[in-house]
């Protein structure tokens, strides 16, 4: 149980272009899921916070603009690189608390290219 | 603010052998801690939890034993084998800390033949 579904797994774009990338919680309803960015040999950066029905929490030094974050459902959270640029290709992944204290169910995260 | 402190990899060990991965942390309040493992080509997979003082937690062969006195989290496998070549992260959540993660660097495992 407690499955959350990210997809794409691995997108590439041209510069310029927007992604989208989707994380369904499937058997469980997901009023908060933390988007995280990990660059290469680095650990996880929280990005931003989404909560259903509100606004994002995003990290200092993260980009709103760039990088807008949507979460109109209890399954559903998306988040958006806006004009992607090749700084910005690195594996994004989400994460949803089911319950606290049991841990956090990942996605399988997103493997970002930008050429 | 909250803070986890993983030992720096990698770290390189022949199949069967002992391995120790260190954690420690700080926090304000009273934290529950995770350790997260990722295999190669993979996303993050909850690898144990323990939730207060003198829990601890296990699965795999791995244990990781929660010490409040020493604020550590040590990660600990009798007998690792190449299957366990994975990077390795610790973590704390707090409940006044609207529950998100913080990570440590990650520590990358590589287990030889």
């Amino acid at each position: 149980g407690a499955v959350v579904s990210q997809h794409p797994s691995r997108v590439i774009c041209k510069s310029g272009t927007s992604v989208k990338i989707e994380c369904r919680s499937l058997d469980f309803q997901a009023t908060t899921m933390f988007w995280y960015r990990q660059f290469p040999k680095q650990s996880l950066m929280l990005m931003a916070t989404s909560n259903e029905g509100s606004k994002a929490t995003y990290e200092q030094g993260v980009e709103k603009d760039k990088f807008l974050i949507n979460h109109a459902s209890l399954t559903l959270s998306t988040l958006t690189v806006t004009s992607a640029h090749p700084e910005d290709s690195s594996f994004y992944i989400c994460s949803a608390p089911r319950q606290p204290t049991s841990g956090y169910t990942f996605g399988s995260g997103t493997r970002l290219t930008v050429v | 603010g909250d803070s986890v402190t993983q030992m720096e990899g990698p770290v390189t060990l022949s199949e069967e052998a002992f391995l120790t991965i260190n954690c420690t942390y700080t926090a304000t309040g009273y934290p529950s801690l995770f350790w997260y493992v990722q295999y190669p080509g993979e996303g993050l997979q909850l690898l144990l939890k323990a939730t207060k003082a003198d829990d601890k937690g296990s699965n795999k062969g791995f244990e990781a034993t929660y010490r409040k006195e020493t604020t550590s989290f040590h990660l600990e496998k009798g007998s690792v084998q190449v299957s366990d070549s994975a990077v390795y992260f610790c973590a704390l959540s707090e409940r006044n800390a609207g529950n998100m993660l913080t990570f440590g660097g990650g520590t990358r495992l590589m287990v030889k033949p």
